[in-house]
């Protein structure tokens, strides 16, 4: 079944220690994004990637970093600059980056950071 | 800029009940689409439905039926018959112009007792 795989789905850091989310999908999507969901905030875009080696900031980027070395794979690195690192984060993929193409979304990644 | 509204952000409900979810969305484009996911407990958010901006005939999918009215800038979603298993998080989101980025609602939190 073609889908989209968040590893792991809880991960616990010390404050300091940057992170990697892994997010790998099998759709052959072109766009990727990763998304950051607190409790009463909805869902922020922190990053996202047209195709593979562009990817751009959204809209709360400060703090985290992204790769797209390959079409399938769009990590997500949580640096010790982010202040507040703990959150569920979702990743998603659209089969191009346009107005209408609606999101397939992985289960999430909840980092809680202490 | 571009926004949208859930205002609700609780609502519970008894099993066979009839349940409608607010949205109301702004933007200065005229070209847009809505959408609604589901998120479920299991985390991942799953696409429902998408609507563009010339299009307001009204959409039903088995218990699910959504209203779009422009004039008011809304589109509510309607569940009928509301069962344990539409107990979610449901979020309504907008992609408008030049900007292909999908602005969320904040989410309206879904509980329906047996």
């Amino acid at each position: 079944d073609g889908g989209i795989t968040q590893s792991p789905k809880y991960l616990f850091r010390k404050e300091g220690q940057n992170v990697t989310l892994s997010c790998e999908q099998n759709l052959n999507h072109d766009a990727m994004y990763w998304y950051r969901q607190d409790p009463g905030q909805g869902l922020r875009l922190i990053y996202y990637s047209q195709i593979v080696n562009d990817f751009q900031k959204g809209d709360i980027a400060e703090g985290y970093s992204v790769s797209r070395e390959k079409k399938e794979s769009f990590p997500l690195t949580v640096t010790s600059a982010q202040k507040n690192p703990t959150a569920f984060y979702l990743c998603a993929s659209s089969i191009v980056f346009d107005l209408n193409s609606p999101l397939h979304f992985g289960n999430g990644t909840r980092l809680t950071v202490t | 800029a571009q926004k949208v509204t859930q205002a609700q952000t609780e609502i519970s409900v008894v099993e066979k009940e009839d349940v409608t979810l607010d949205c109301v969305y702004e933007t200065r484009d005229t070209t847009y689409y809505l959408f609604w996911y589901k998120q479920p407990p299991s985390g991942e958010l799953v696409f429902l439905i998408r609507r563009n901006s010339f299009d307001e005939q009204n959409e039903i999918s088995g218990r699910y039926s959504w209203n779009f009215q422009k004039s008011t800038s809304s589109f509510n979603f309607t569940i009928t018959a509301s069962q344990v298993v539409d107990s979610a998080v449901y979020f309504c989101a907008l992609t408008a112009g030049a900007n292909s980025k999908l602005t969320f609602g904040k989410g309206i939190t879904l509980s329906v007792r047996p």
